[in-house]
């Protein structure tokens, strides 16, 4: 059974202050992400890896950096946290699901619990 | 046009009814498509997968319209605990997935 699990469920921090959220999976799955979901707006994507120290901006980097020194682990960083970034944080991995020709698809992506992230 | 587009909802049915959810997206090389689901303040977690041929699975059926870039779910004989919302996902670009915001049903007795 695959497992991801996230540092915290909750968390609250002060403008400014630097955030590291951990995210780590157990299925060696080559893709993590990490997204934030807020009411009415739903899942966004911040950033993903597709393997080890590599990263690609999804829709909304901005504010955020990620790390991936390590195939399980994906962590989040808030260098100056500021409170528009007060949300729920996912992170998910999935397989690399190969298909015939050149585009890859993934397969199902699996979600950590999630942090709630309040910044004051 | 939105990547991947919901109705929100909610929709309110009895116990028992048959309810419906399309989602549009707008990537015609899209590939992957999924239906998930997502408790309150949980998770969110795999439902189904969407083939071309449409799927069955149990009470759920699933199907994938290409040609009008649209993928459904059906619930037959709903239940108290199918109340959730559902999340339609697209890949849109490789390695990742596109979420849409999500249609809530709410089942009562």
């Amino acid at each position: 059974d695959v497992k991801v699990t996230q540092s915290s469920r909750y968390l609250v921090k002060r403008t400014g202050e630097k955030v590291f959220l951990e995210c780590v999976q157990d299925m060696d799955h080559e893709n993590m992400f990490w997204y934030r979901q807020d009411p009415g707006l739903g899942l966004r994507l911040i950033y993903f890896s597709y393997d080890v120290k590599m990263k690609e901006k999804g829709d909304i980097p901005e504010g955020y950096s990620v790390s991936r020194e390590k195939k399980e682990r994906f962590s989040l960083i808030l260098e100056s946290a500021s409170t528009n970034q007060t949300s729920m944080y996912l992170c998910a991995s999935s397989q690399v699901a190969g298909l015939a020709g050149a585009l890859l698809s993934t397969d199902t992506q699996y979600f950590g619990p999630g942090t709630r992230l309040t910044v004051l | 046009r939105k990547e991947v587009e919901q109705d929100p909802g909610p929709f309110n049915v009895p116990e028992g009814a048959t309810v419906a959810f399309n989602c549009t997206y707008s990537n015609s090389a899209s590939q992957s498509f999924f239906w998930y689901r997502q408790d309150c303040r949980k998770e969110p977690k795999l439902l189904m997968s969407v083939y071309s041929s449409g799927n069955e699975d149990g009470r759920f059926t699933a199907q994938l319209n290409r040609a009008s870039q649209y993928i459904s779910l059906l619930i037959r004989d709903s239940k108290l605990s199918d109340s959730a919302t559902y999340l339609c996902v697209v890949n849109i670009r490789e390695t990742a997935l596109i979420f849409g915001k999500g249609t809530t049903l709410s089942v009562s007795s």
